[in-house]
């Protein structure tokens, strides 16, 4: 069975920092490209980031460029987000979910989220 | 951007009806790379339908996903109770995205 398990989301200042990680299990961790998508309160899902398998090429959100990066250690099958000046508007509850073997697929499994709240 | 349109915006229907559920994109998704979520209160979503028409592992077939293009129709066949939930599309091409979501209700 595949699972997800997000974790390092925090109540932080605007301006601070963050580390999201995600650990993952149940199927074979470096085949999958990898994404974070976020959700605010009450908002719809918002796409933020992804990875290939092998950690070379990644994309991000407009709004994030420059103040994320992504990044995946396959020895620990795990996926991380370091975030970094944070803003209020990116307050959300962040999942990480899977893709598929190229970056055009759909996200087919789902952790539960970690909340990230950013205020002062 | 690709920016996806979905109507209505709420749902309300009793159990064993149909529901028709729309989403239209901003411009053309490419290779039909259109999915759909459903995500009940306090729960991640969960895929439902992916390639525009192409079940999700466990999905009962009262579901089903039509459309090309720029339009897109999610149809549950005969609503169940447990179908309660808002769903989403998301277009999966380069920078994904989402749409608002769609909020079925059961009377």
């Amino acid at each position: 069975e595949v699972q997800l398990v997000e974790s390092g989301g925090d109540l932080v200042q605007p301006g601070g920092s963050l580390r999201l990680s995600c650990t993952a299990s149940g199927f074979i961790f470096n085949k999958f490209w990898m994404n974070w998508v976020r959700q605010a309160p009450g908002k719809d899902p918002e796409w933020v980031a992804n990875i290939d398998p092998d950690g070379s090429v990644n994309y991000f959100l407009d709004s994030v460029k420059g103040r994320f990066t992504i990044s995946r250690d396959t020895a620990k099958n795990s996926l991380y987000l370091h975030m970094y000046s944070l803003r209020v508007e990116d307050t959300a509850l962040y999942y990480c979910a899977r893709g598929g073997d190229t970056a055009y697929r759909q996200f087919d499994s789902w952790g539960q989220g970690t909340l990230v709240t950013v205020s002062s | 951007e690709i920016v996806l349109t979905q109507s209505p915006g709420t749902l309300s229907l009793s159990p064993g009806e149909r529901a028709t559920l729309s989403c239209r994109a901003s411009q053309s998704v490419s290779s039909n790379y259109l999915a759909w979520y459903q995500q009940k209160p306090g729960q991640a979503p969960r895929l439902v339908i992916y390639g525009a028409s192409s079940r999700a592992t466990g999905i009962p077939d009262r579901f089903s996903g039509s459309g090309s293009g720029t339009d897109f129709t999610l149809t549950i066949s005969r609503l169940e109770p447990e179908d309660l939930a808002v769903y989403y599309c998301q277009q999966y091409g380069t920078s994904p995205t989402f749409g608002q979501g769609t909020r079925v209700k059961i009377k």
